[in-house]
Formats: C-alpha cells, structure tokens, sequence
C-alpha cells in the first residue's frame, strides 16, 4: 500500500528565505507524486507533478521538487518564500489509478 | 483543468439531520472522488463514483451514511446521513484531469459541514 509521510506539521520561515517542506513516500510501483496547496477556506490547487519524466519538476507561484527515488523523497523548495505563500501544502503518491493517498500535510508560515 | 462547482459552500446542520452535498463539473467526467477532510487532517477518500454504477466505497465508509448518486457524466451528489458532531468536516469533491494517465485530481472549493 501507498503511503505519504511529511516531515513537520508546520514550518516557519521569514519573507525571502528558502522554503523546504519535506516529502517522503512508499510505494510499490513507480509512483506518481504531486503537491497541492489549500489555501485558508479553499479548495486544494495542484502544485506540480513527477510523473516519470525529468526528476526536478516545476510548478507554478516558484515552487519546484526533486524526485529523489534512492530517498523515496520529493521535497518542495521554493528559494524565496513571499508572504502569500502562507497555506497548508498536501504531498500525494498515486499507483496511476486516479486513487490519490494524501500525507497530513505542512502548515506553512511566512514571517515579516 | 475542470471547473467543480460544490454547494452548499459551508452549513451548520443539527445532530440526526442530514445534508445532500452537489458537485457539478463543467465537462464530462467517468469518475468523481468524495474526500473528507476532518478539522486539522489530512484528506481521506471516501468513495468513487462512476456513472451508471453504484459508488466504491474505501474501507471506513458504507453506503448506507454516505449515499452517493452519480447520474450523469458531470454530476454527482454525496449525503451525509445521520449527522453526529464527529461529522463534522469539509467534504471535496474532486475528478481527474490532464491526460488519462497521470492520475492528479482538481478539487472543488469543498463544503465545510458543521454539525451542533
């Protein structure tokens, strides 16, 4: 079975530093990995996507992650972290069967 | 991507009550997810809908206190029935989208249930 873990339910950073939210996964098959982001009262908004392409995969608003198969890892960096980018961002594998397992989630603070 | 179109966007419902949750998409879709999102976690699947066939359910969730209907290719319902405070959550809707076989999902805007 598939699993998502996300290391730190919150992480804080101040305006302009680097944001790293940490993405480890379990899975049998070569997996499908995203990252979605909710925004307070909103729905989830996908990031990006690895979907066995290039290893490092851009998303929008800056982000990108890097698929790193011998750490089972796809962490997501953005190297200047602005103040909307406060949310709660969701990493989640898929087998390719649309059934998408979600970790708990990082809650993300941006510091003036 | 799909436009998912949820109502109502938040309620606050009595203990024993239910509530009908609609999701509309703005194009034809073969399956449509119900997730659950219960305050400070994760999301959970709870079923897959397919039209013209009854609702997958994940192990956790019965039909009979999440009915599902699906009949059409760009609607869906999903009722919460008997409502408890424990109910209480934002339910998303969501379809796949991009091509068949990347298998990322567009979400709704979500329903945020309260329950008293």
């Amino acid at each position: 079975a598939q699993s998502v873990t996300q290391l730190g339910s919150h992480v804080s950073v101040s305006e302009g530093a680097l944001v790293l939210l940490r993405c480890n996964y379990s899975s049998s098959v070569p997996p499908y990995l995203f990252w979605y982001v909710q925004y307070p009262n909103q729905g989830l908004q996908l990031l990006l996507k690895y979907t066995s392409a290039a290893t490092l995969v851009k998303g929008i608003n800056g982000f990108e992650a890097e698929f790193k198969k011998s750490e089972t890892s796809f962490h997501l960096t953005k190297p200047s972290a602005h103040m909307s980018d406060a949310a709660e961002y969701f990493c989640a594998v898929s087998d390719r069967g649309n059934k998408l397992v979600f970790g708990a989630g990082t809650i993300l603070r941006v510091k003036s | 991507s799909a436009v998912i179109s949820q109502k109502p966007s938040r309620d606050i419902c009595q203990r024993g009550t239910s509530l009908t949750i609609q999701c509309q998409v703005d194009s034809q879709v073969t399956m449509m997810f119900w997730y659950r999102q219960q305050p400070g976690q994760s999301l959970t699947l709870i079923a897959t809908a397919n039209q013209g066939s009854e609702a997958t359910y994940e192990s956790g969730f019965v039909i009979d206190k999440f009915p599902i209907s699906r009949p059409n290719l760009t609607f869906s319902t999903l009722t919460v029935s008997n409502m408890s405070p424990e109910d209480s959550s934002i339910y998303l809707c969501s379809v796949g989208g991009g091509s068949k076989d990347t298998g990322e999902l567009f979400f709704g805007e979500g329903s945020r249930l309260t329950v008293l």
